[in-house]
Order: C-alpha cells, then structure tokens, then sequence
C-alpha cells in the first residue's frame, strides 16, 4: 500500500495569515507530485505539478516546493483569504501513471 | 471545451439494481479514470484507460464493478448488483499524458443505494 501522508488535518486560521502544509511520500516510488485545491461541492482543481526535486511552482499567492530525495513537498499560502478556505489534496504519481491521493488538509480562513 | 462531463449527478437506487454512470473525457486527452470518494478511504482510484484500453483495474472492489470505454469520448462504471456500502460519489478525470500531467475533473457523481 502506497502512504501518501497530509497534515494538518485540518487548519483555522486568520485572514491574512499565511500557511503551509505537508505531504510526504516514499521517496523511492516518485515519478510526480500534484497539488490540487477542491472547494465544497465541487471538483478537484490541479494547483501544480512537479516532476524534479528542487522544483518550486508559485500561482498567484500559493506556491510549492518539492524535496524528492526525502519525500516531501510543502504547500504555502501567503495572506490567507476566505476564498482560499478549501481541501488541498496532494497525490503521487509512482510511475504507473495513475495517482494516489492523500487525505488532504481541510483550510478555513476566517474574516 | 466543457470539459469533463459526467451523468447523472446524482443516483439514488435501491440494492440490487444495476447502476451506470457515464463520463465524456476532454477532446484529445489520451487518459481516463474513475475514482471513488468516501469518508473512511478518501478519494481513491478504481480503475484508468490509456487510449480506450484498460490499464490498472486492481482499485475495482469486486466483480460487480466492471468499466468500458468503447471510443475516446465516452467511458462507463457499472455496479451490478449495488449494494448501500457503494453509497459514494464517483468522480472521471481525464489528463493528457498520465501522472506527470494534470488531471481534470468531472463533477462527480453522487450515489445512494438504500
């Protein structure tokens, strides 16, 4: 079984804070890592994808970084705002070209 | 394009009763998933096609599950016979190149078995 683990759960912060979660993943089994925010009632919405270690993707006030050799990647948001307060998934790709989720962080920003 | 666009949005069935649901991938896209989301499991993956074929069916829970996609613009996920503990909502992805590339989303759609 291929843990793709998330943390926080959860998190309920300020607007205008900024914040970060983690996804960590085997580091022996990476070929892709992808970020994805999904809003109530909705579908997942791709963020990034990574391919390299070292890589760092920014979109707008979010931004990702990716350490392969230790299996992890980190997902960041600057200035928090309510319309930011979503489920950001993280998933991995192993190489056999399908993904396997995490359990996501659960973001809610408050006014 | 519209994107990915699954049917129906909702279901409800009552156990027993054969279920079918439907996507239509994006135009060109060479991949196709099903992906199944609960409470207890998240958000998990049953099956893909590459260019109509069937990749990877190992996520399938059990034979009442079966998959077909007959052309490039449209794929089914069949449940025959469901049961309540497939309650749950079934989402179609379709990407361009696999795992190295986005994955787009249909709106999933919502299954009650009573």
């Amino acid at each position: 079984i291929l843990n793709v683990e998330q943390s926080p759960q959860s998190l309920h912060v300020q607007e205008g804070d900024s914040t970060n979660f983690t996804c960590s993943f085997p580091s022996s089994n990476f070929y892709a890592l992808h970020w994805y925010r999904w809003e109530t009632a909705k579908s997942p919405e791709a963020l990034f994808v990574m391919t390299l270690n070292g890589d760092e993707k920014k979109k707008g006030r979010i931004s990702a970084t990716l350490n392969t050799k230790e299996g992890y990647s980190y997902l960041y948001i600057k200035g928090s705002q309510p319309e930011d307060s979503a489920t950001y998934l993280c998933a991995l790709d192993t190489g056999r070209r399908a993904l396997t989720f995490g359990s996501g962080t659960r973001l809610q920003v408050q006014p | 394009d519209a994107g990915v666009i699954q049917s129906p949005r909702h279901e409800v069935t009552e156990m027993g009763q054969e279920v079918t649901l439907r996507c239509k991938p994006i135009s060109g896209h060479d991949y196709l998933f099903w992906y199944r989301q609960t409470m207890m499991r998240g958000l998990e993956l049953l099956i893909y096609f590459n260019n109509n074929v069937p990749i990877d069916d190992s996520g399938m829970p059990e034979d009442r599950f079966s998959a077909k996609m007959p052309n490039a613009s449209f794929s089914t996920l069949k449940i025959q016979p469901s049961e309540p503990r497939d309650s749950a909502v079934y989402f179609c992805a379709s990407s361009l190149g696999g795992g190295n590339t986005e994955a787009f989303f249909g709106q999933g759609t919502r299954l009650t078995v009573v």
